[in-house]
């Protein structure tokens, strides 16, 4: 089946530390993204990638970093300095001017 | 920049009735437009999407969308909803490459009583 995996699902993390969260698709996409979703709030772009060792910017990046080391692959760092990190992130992949998005993974930081 | 902006946060219908969300955006070259849903628990999926041609589009399970150029809305529809129907509803565009990634709007949550 091809789609898009994250994972894992649920995630915890003790305040101060960086978590990496997964994003694997075998869509054969050139682009991928990682999205945040809170209550109310939407989903917000936090970086993106057009093709493989290239990557962007979003509307809400820092305290987040990505790398794109392989086609396949985008995974998100969230670091000590994002501020509120807990949240829902969810990846996506692009076809022409369509979005594929992963199951999403709920990160909580405590 | 653009900017997605739907006007009800929540929405509470019983079956049977008929369904309107709204939704306006704010760019002024061309545009993609779409409906996700996400259902308690489960990924986003796409409702439908506009992208050129006809301004009425047909999605899944019965809703359509509208795109009014003039007044910058792709609002959504259904004639009648079900229980089943009841999930989040986001509202999403981006700029005619779409490589820039999606401007969705803040959701309506809408719920549907038996």
């Amino acid at each position: 089946d091809g789609g898009i995996t994250q994972s894992p699902k649920y995630l915890f993390r003790k305040e101060g530390q960086n978590v990496t969260l997964s994003c694997e698709q075998n869509l054969n996409h050139d682009a991928m993204y990682w999205y945040r979703q809170d209550p109310g709030q939407g989903l917000r772009l936090i970086y993106y990638s057009q093709i493989v060792n290239d990557f962007q910017k979003g509307d809400i990046a820092e305290g987040y970093s990505v790398s794109r080391e392989k086609k396949e692959s985008f995974p998100l760092t969230v670091t000590s300095a994002q501020k509120n990190p807990t949240a829902f992130y969810l990846c996506a992949s692009r076809l022409g001017n369509e979005a594929f998005f992963g199951q999403g993974t709920r990160l909580t930081v405590v | 920049a653009q900017s997605v902006s739907q006007h009800n946060h929540h929405v509470i219908l019983s079956e049977a009735a008929s369904l309107e969300l709204g939704c306006n955006y704010s760019y002024g070259g061309t545009v993609n437009l779409f409906w996700y849903v996400q259902y308690p628990g489960q990924h986003l999926q796409l409702l439908l999407k506009y992208f050129s041609g006809d301004p009425l589009v047909k999605g899944i399970k019965g809703f359509e969308a509208e795109f009014i150029k003039s007044k910058f809305s792709f609002n959504l529809r259904k004639p009648s909803v079900q229980w089943s129907d009841t999930a989040e509803y986001f509202c999403a565009v981006n700029s005619g490459g779409g490589a820039d990634g999606l401007t969705f709007g803040k959701g309506t949550h809408l719920i549907i009583q038996p």
